[in-house]
């Protein structure tokens, strides 16, 4: 799977999006990008995934560049509630579902 | 839908005894995965399994661990002899196996070992 590389940490005000990048400039044409988040010791909650395409849902926004090689997640209305550790995580598909591999994520 | 339950939420050992970690994923996934996270670090995969067989387990120690997902039932986490450095978050995470289908995790479960 290829690898990622997110800032350390971000801070956003209140109410503001929040926009937290994330490069994947390995990233293969079978490769799906996920984000999770971690809030404190929780389990981590998945937020939103894509492959080629940008995706909404009701959490957040999915930027991908055309050529795949980053992305941006847009949460649109940070709260405090939304202060987590956000991993950006690529992984193929190889007809069986593989493991995600957490990196260290960007504090937000 | 209910979603991934581990239990217990929080379970203290002394050395030497043994610990018994329990997943049910979500309704209708047949794919499990266990991670740890010990403090203050990250999560670290230990093991992939899918009804009744294990499909991936090179994140897990060689000795004292071992994890079954039997046909009827919860997965099943299993540490032998614990020491202290086994103190750690233990999730349990559930997926379709569907191309793409993300994975969803538990709220874990927080080993003290005494």
């Amino acid at each position: 799977d290829a690898k990622t590389t997110q800032p350390p940490s971000m801070d956003c005000a209140e109410g503001r999006a929040a926009n937290l990048p994330c490069n994947h400039s390995t990233i293969s044409g079978n490769e799906y990008v996920y984000w999770y988040r971690q809030i404190h010791s929780q389990g981590p909650q998945y937020i939103i995934h894509g492959l080629k395409n940008n995706e909404t849902n009701e959490m957040a926004s999915l930027i991908i560049t055309e050529d795949r090689k980053s992305s941006t997640l847009i949460l649109p209305h940070a709260t405090l509630r939304d202060t987590a550790v956000y991993y950006c995580i690529v992984r193929g598909y190889t007809g069986t579902a593989s493991k995600l591999t957490f990196g260290t994520g960007t504090r937000l | 839908n209910a979603g991934v339950m581990q239990n217990p939420r929080h379970l203290v050992r002394r050395r030497g005894q043994e610990a018994r970690l329990r997943c049910s994923p979500m309704k209708g996934h047949s794919h499990v995965y266990w991670y740890r996270q010990l403090p203050e670090e990250g999560l670290k995969f230990m093991v992939y399994l899918q009804k009744e067989n294990i499909i991936d387990e090179s994140g897990m120690p060689k000795e004292r661990f071992s994890a079954e997902f039997p046909k009827e039932g919860p997965s099943i986490l299993r540490i032998q002899q614990v020491v202290r450095g086994d103190s750690a978050a233990y999730f349990c995470a559930s997926s379709s196996g569907q191309r793409g289908a993300p994975l969803h995790f538990g709220n874990g479960t927080r080993l003290t070992v005494t």
